[in-house]
């Protein structure tokens, strides 16, 4: 079965600052890899995945995210946070099939101005 | 134009009681989603329908009953309403397999 761990729980950062959220999964064959965020009072919105080709993908809002399959992790990066990017972080897998997608527990991260 | 759609936003009821949560995705999809969020923001799904037919249901329990009467709409229905239901619930939709979920704006159930 597909699990997903991140390791950060709770996050503080001040505004310019460089973030990284680590996420592991577990599973051995082919998967899907995504980065959602929730926004305090909203809904899920993708920040970015990866299917296949190359490893480093980028997303919105300055976002990128490195998949390395020989350590199964998925490290969601940005370079300098801002305070609208105080939200909840959840890492997903999906392993194929019917998009049983499996969210890790959450990262909050939260900016200082 | 909102893709994936909820309603309601926010329920409040009494425990024993029964409710739905309706859901509509404007986007074609083949594939809808149940997914309930913790107090701790923890999401699981709880149930994945495919053009309208059963493929996921993540030991749910029985009170729990979706209902897909065509591939743009998943319902959810709960009977019996306990406690430990309160949480929000979010509906979501998905084109095909191995792509990414859109999320509707989710439902705060709270059980009094």
């Amino acid at each position: 079965a597909q699990s997903v761990s991140q390791h950060n729980h709770h996050v503080i950062l001040s505004e310019a600052a460089s973030l990284e959220l680590g996420c592991n999964y577990s599973y051995g064959g082919t998967v899907n890899l995504f980065w959602y965020v929730q926004y305090p009072g909203q809904h899920l919105q993708l920040l970015l995945k990866y299917f296949s080709g190359d490893p480093l993908v980028k997303g919105i809002k300055g976002f990128e995210a490195e998949f390395i399959k020989s350590k199964f992790s998925f490290n969601l990066r940005k370079p300098s946070v801002q305070w609208s990017d105080t939200a909840e972080y959840f890492c997903a897998v999906n392993s194929g099939g019917y998009q049983k997608v499996t969210f890790g527990i959450g990262t909050k991260l939260q900016v200082i101005p | 134009d909102t893709a994936v759609s909820q309603t309601p936003k926010y329920l409040v009821t009494q425990m024993g009681n029964d409710k739905s949560i309706k859901c509509e995705q404007n986007l074609g999809h083949d594939t809808m989603y149940w997914y309930k969020q913790d107090s701790k923001k923890f999401l699981k799904i709880m149930f994945s329908y495919n053009n309208k037919e059963l493929i996921i249901n993540e030991t749910v329990p029985n009170r729990f009953s979706p209902k897909s009467p065509d591939k743009a709409h998943l319902n959810l229905h709960i009977n019996s309403l306990e406690l430990g239901d309160s949480a929000v619930y979010f509906c979501a939709s998905s084109q095909a397999k191995n792509t990414e979920a859109f999320f509707g704006q989710g439902t705060r159930l709270t059980v009094v």
